[in-house]
C-alpha cells in the first residue's frame, strides 16, 4: 500500500474556476502536510503547510486536513493557466523525518 | 541570500561506473536531505542529515549508495556500480533546523542518466 495516494490526473479545469486535489495517507500519526507546485523539468516549491485539523487559506489556495479520515486537499480558486504544474501532495510521517511524496496530479488550465 | 545549488545539472555514465552528485544548502541551514525523483513519481526520500551526521538513512536502497557531509554544510551523494535502473533526478533540499514542522526547500537538481 502507498503511503501518499494522489490522483494522477491529468485535471483540467477552465481559466477562473476552482481546482480540487485531493490526498490521502496511510500513517495515521503524520503530523505534517505539505503541498509542492512541480513546473516541468523544475524542482518543487512549496505552497503550502498546514498541521492541524480545518482549513488554511493563503491568497487563492486552501488547504483542508482531516486527520481523522486521513485526507489533506488543496483548492484553488480563480485559477490562471500559470497555475498549470504538477501538485505533489507531501506527509512527514510519525517519525518527524522523513517526507513521503504522493506521485502527483497533473492539472492543466485552460484559458 | 542563494538557494540549494546542485551540481552537475546533469551527469551521464555508464553502467558500472561510479558517480559522486554534490549538493550546497541554503547558508545556516543545518538540515539536508536527498530524494530521488523518477519519471512520473514523486520525490522519493534518500538520506536525511542534521548537521555532520545522518539521521536517518533508511531511504537509501542498497550499499551502492552512501552520501557524507563532513563539515556540516555541503553534502555528496555517491553511487557505485551504477545500474540503469538508477537513472533519475536527484534532488536535494535544505531545511532551517530540520524536523516536522520546518520548510523544506529544494535545489535544480542533478539529471543521472546510466547509459
Amino acid at each position: 500500500q502507498k503511503e501518499v495516494e494522489q490522483n494522477s490526473g491529468p485535471l483540467s479545469v477552465p481559466e477562473g474556476a476552482i481546482a480540487s486535489l485531493n490526498c490521502t495517507y496511510s500513517d495515521r500519526g503524520s503530523q505534517s502536510f505539505f503541498w509542492y507546485r512541480q513546473y516541468s523539468g523544475k524542482s518543487p516549491e512549496l505552497i503550502m503547510s498546514i498541521y492541524s485539523n480545518g482549513d488554511k487559506e493563503d491568497g487563492r489556495f486552501t488547504a483542508q486536513l482531516n486527520k481523522a479520515s486521513q485526507y489533506v486537499s488543496l483548492l484553488i480558486r480563480d485559477s490562471q493557466p500559470s497555475d498549470s504544474a504538477t501538485y505533489l501532495c507531501a506527509v512527514i510521517d510519525s517519525g518527524g523525518n522523513d517526507m513521503r511524496f504522493g506521485a502527483g496530479t497533473r492539472l492543466t488550465v485552460k484559458p | 541570500g542563494a538557494g540549494v545549488s546542485q551540481t552537475p545539472s546533469n551527469k551521464v555514465t555508464e553502467k558500472g561506473k561510479y558517480v559522486e552528485l554534490r549538493c550546497d544548502p541554503i547558508s545556516g541551514h543545518t538540515a539536508l536531505y536527498w530524494y530521488r525523483q523518477s519519471l512520473g513519481q514523486g520525490p522519493e526520500f534518500l538520506i536525511y542529515f542534521q548537521g555532520t551526521g545522518a539521521a536517518d538513512d533508511s531511504g537509501l536502497p542498497n550499499d551502492r549508495f552512501f552520501a557524507v557531509r563532513p563539515e556540516g554544510s555541503v553534502s555528496t551523494l555517491k553511487i557505485q556500480r551504477t545500474e540503469r535502473g538508477d537513472s533519475a533526478v536527484y534532488l536535494c533540499a535544505s531545511s532551517l533546523i530540520g524536523g516536522y514542522s520546518d520548510t523544506q526547500y529544494f535545489g535544480p537538481g542533478t539529471r543521472l542518466t546510466v547509459l
